[in-house]
């Protein structure tokens, strides 16, 4: 089992609508949550970070931890085509602080 | 402008060459990654170093080879023994955030092709 998880989509939503990027994890050490969006041949660029459960809100976008679950999640309200990106998932563990742990990624598509 | 360069954007080498691919950064970060990304696996950490002069394996390490003697460059070399280094390389540098945990920064990436 990959430490941490993410459906990798392709997921294609009209202009407008609520998005869900969920990823789950294994470990348990897992600390810090990070929401990374990378743009086609780019490279990725950080949009959220949060380190307790709950939700942490940024604009259209809302980041959700569930520690109890292994699980995190991040909302996008009122889509706009120029979030057509790949969504990463990322995660440091407190007893490795030096890596960060990425998921594979979802790929979004918002459709004008 | 603040950030991270990589060059060349894209290259293409015959197998066995080895290959070196340049990463500069001018944010001051003392920390610094190499990742590579294939289509659905993510990024995976080949090297990295947290200060100049020393540097430690990720998760991928062999078939590559890093040098950090500068604070601001930390290159990659792709030897002939990477068996699949077709890929999308990435170098990124980190700062620490409030609370803990930190940043990375990332570069534009360099694709390498090799036939």
């Amino acid at each position: 089992q990959k430490e941490v998880e993410q459906d990798p989509g392709p997921l294609s939503v009209p202009e407008g609508a609520i998005v869900s990027l969920n990823c789950t994890y294994s470990n348990s050490a897992f600390q810090y949550f990070m929401w990374y969006r990378q743009y086609s041949r780019k490279g990725p660029e950080l949009l959220m970070y949060t380190y307790s459960s709950g939700n942490k809100e940024d604009g259209r976008f809302t980041a959700q931890v569930d520690k109890s679950s292994k699980y995190i999640s991040l909302f996008i309200r009122d889509s706009q085509p120029s979030d057509s990106a790949t969504y990463l998932c990322a995660m440091i563990a407190r007893t490795s602080y030096d890596k960060v742990i990425f998921g594979p990624g979802t790929s979004l598509s918002v459709i004008p | 402008d603040g950030g991270i360069t990589q060059s060349p954007k894209y290259l293409f080498r015959k197998e066995g060459q080895n290959v070196t691919l340049s990463c500069e950064q001018n944010l001051n970060h003392d920390a610094m990654y190499w990742y590579r990304q294939d289509p659905g696996q993510g990024l995976r950490l080949i090297y990295y170093s947290q200060i100049v002069n020393d540097f430690q394996k990720g998760d991928i390490a062999e078939g590559y080879s890093v040098s950090r003697e500068k604070k601001e460059s930390f290159p990659l070399t792709v030897t002939s023994a990477q068996k699949n280094p077709t890929a999308f390389y990435l170098c990124a540098s980190s700062r620490v955030l409030g609370g803990g945990g930190y940043e990375q920064y990332f570069g534009p990436g360099t694709r390498l092709t090799v036939t």
